[in-house]
């Protein structure tokens, strides 16, 4: 069974950092590119990071940019997420998520997703 | 960026009817959308893939269309199960944007 399983989320103090991590299995992990996705409370769903299959190919959003790093270790079918400088609107359940088509040189449809991970920044 | 906006943000229906809301591109993104589906506590779904292409294991009830600019996503005869949400995303260029979702609630 395809799945990915999300884990390091808390309760952290702003200006505070976390890893994130999403540990995959059920298929071939260094085929896809993967990507985060983050909902925070009583809001939509917002696109945060992708990341190509070899783990070259990083992308972020705008509002994340320079406080968050992608990165995946394909040894252990593992994808993570460093987020840094927290702050209270960084609060969110954050989902890992699987390319629907296995690299093709872009970023597709989400066709598997975790259960999330809930970070919330507080004092 | 490539700006992603759904209609309505909300609407009331009745199990059996037929919904329809669409997904509008601020540029030309082809058929790079996908349709996914989100309810309280749960992960999102993917129900449809560029523009029109049915995930598999997702009902015939759904259905997708649209290129360009312009994108709908079209509920045939309502489920009890398919009261959620439910957001657009173009995969045409990152950001990979999501629009801010029709809430599908009961009449």
């Amino acid at each position: 069974e395809v799945q990915l399983l999300e884990s390091g989320g808390g309760l952290v103090q702003p200006g505070g950092s976390l890893r994130l991590s999403c540990a995959a299995s059920g298929f071939t992990f260094r085929n896809y590119a993967m990507s985060w996705v983050r909902q925070a409370p009583e809001k939509g769903l917002e696109w945060v990071s992708s990341i190509g299959g070899s783990g070259g190919d990083t992308h972020y959003a705008d509002s994340v940019k320079g406080r968050i790093t992608i990165s995946r270790d394909n040894s252990k079918s593992t994808l993570y997420l460093q987020v840094n400088s927290l702050r209270a609107e960084d609060t969110a359940i954050y989902y890992c998520a699987k390319d629907h088509f296995p690299n093709n040189g872009r970023f597709d449809a989400f066709d598997i997703w975790g259960q999330g991970t809930m970070v919330t920044v507080s004092s | 960026d490539i700006q992603m906006t759904q209609s309505p943000s909300s609407l009331s229906a009745s199990v059996g009817d037929k919904v329809t809301f669409t997904c509008r591109a601020s540029q030309s993104i082809n058929i790079y959308l996908n349709w996914y589906q989100k309810k309280p506590g749960k992960a999102p779904k993917l129900l449809i893939y560029t523009a029109s292409s049915l995930q598999s294991g997702v009902p015939s009830r759904f259905s997708g269309s649209g290129s360009g600019t312009d994108f709908t996503l079209t509920i045939s005869n309502l489920q009890p199960e398919d009261f959620a949400t439910y957001y657009c995303q173009q995969t045409y260029t990152t950001p990979l944007t999501f629009a801010q979702g029709t809430e599908v609630e009961a009449k």
